[in-house]
């Protein structure tokens, strides 16, 4: 069976500091990653994927993640985070052969000036 | 393209009543799933169909929940008998599934349906 361990629960941070959100996954086959960001009684919109190739993936708003097979994680990062960054963030893991997602229990991401 | 869209967005009921939201996905989407989010955890999934074919249930699913894509199109979901443990966001995502046994299909997720029991 697949998991997800996002390891911190909240990670404050300073307006234009750099930051990083852990994941970590568990899955006996091959997955794809997706970083999911959640704003405020809103659903989910996605930040980023890795399906195949290149291990450093890039997404929107500035974010990458790369994928590390031999750590099974896939880290979320930010140079610079802007307090419009403050968001929940959930990293999710799906297997080839399965159609749904499973999801991390989330990071709550706190930008201030 | 205008997303997945869910309605309502929010619903108070009181313990006991039944209730019924509904999910439509991005239109040519064949793939539409429902997961459940309770406060601080993430979303847990609940059920997919491919097309009009409900192929997927999870145990979260008791009996008093049943789900339908009559037309392969809208979904709706409803919970008989609501209780004050089924409070929580209700979630819909839709994605596009090609052929082949490998799925790399990305969901796309609706604003989500607040449901509270009282």
């Amino acid at each position: 069976a697949q998991s997800v361990t996002q390891l911190d629960s909240q990670v404050p941070v300073f307006e234009e500091a750099p930051v990083e959100l852990r994941c970590n996954y568990s899955s006996s086959v091959s997955v794809y990653l997706f970083w999911y960001v959640q704003y405020p009684n809103q659903g989910l919109q996605l930040l980023l994927k890795y399906l195949s190739g290149s291990t450093l993936v890039k997404g929107i708003n500035g974010f990458e993640a790369e994928f590390n097979k031999s750590q099974t994680s896939f880290h979320l990062r930010k140079p610079s985070v802007h307090i419009s960054d403050t968001a929940e963030y959930f990293c999710a893991v799906k297997t080839g052969t399965a159609s749904k997602l499973t999801f991390g229990t989330g990071t709550r991401l706190q930008v201030t000036l | 393209d205008t997303g997945v869209s869910q309605d309502p967005r929010h619903k108070i009921t009181k313990r006991g009543q039944n209730v019924t939201f509904r999910c439509d996905p991005i239109s040519e989407h064949n793939r539409l799933y429902w997961y459940r989010q309770t406060l601080g955890q993430g979303p847990e999934f609940l059920t997919y169909f491919q097309n009009e074919a409900q192929l997927e249930k999870s145990r979260l699913l008791s009996d008093r929940f049943s789900a339908e894509r009559p037309k392969g199109s809208f979904s709706t979901l409803e919970i008989q008998r609501t209780e004050q443990g089924d409070s929580a966001m209700y979630l819909c995502a839709s994605s596009l599934e090609s052929s082949g046994r490998v799925s790399k299909n990305i969901q796309y997720f609706g604003a989500g349906t607040r449901l509270s029991v009282l």
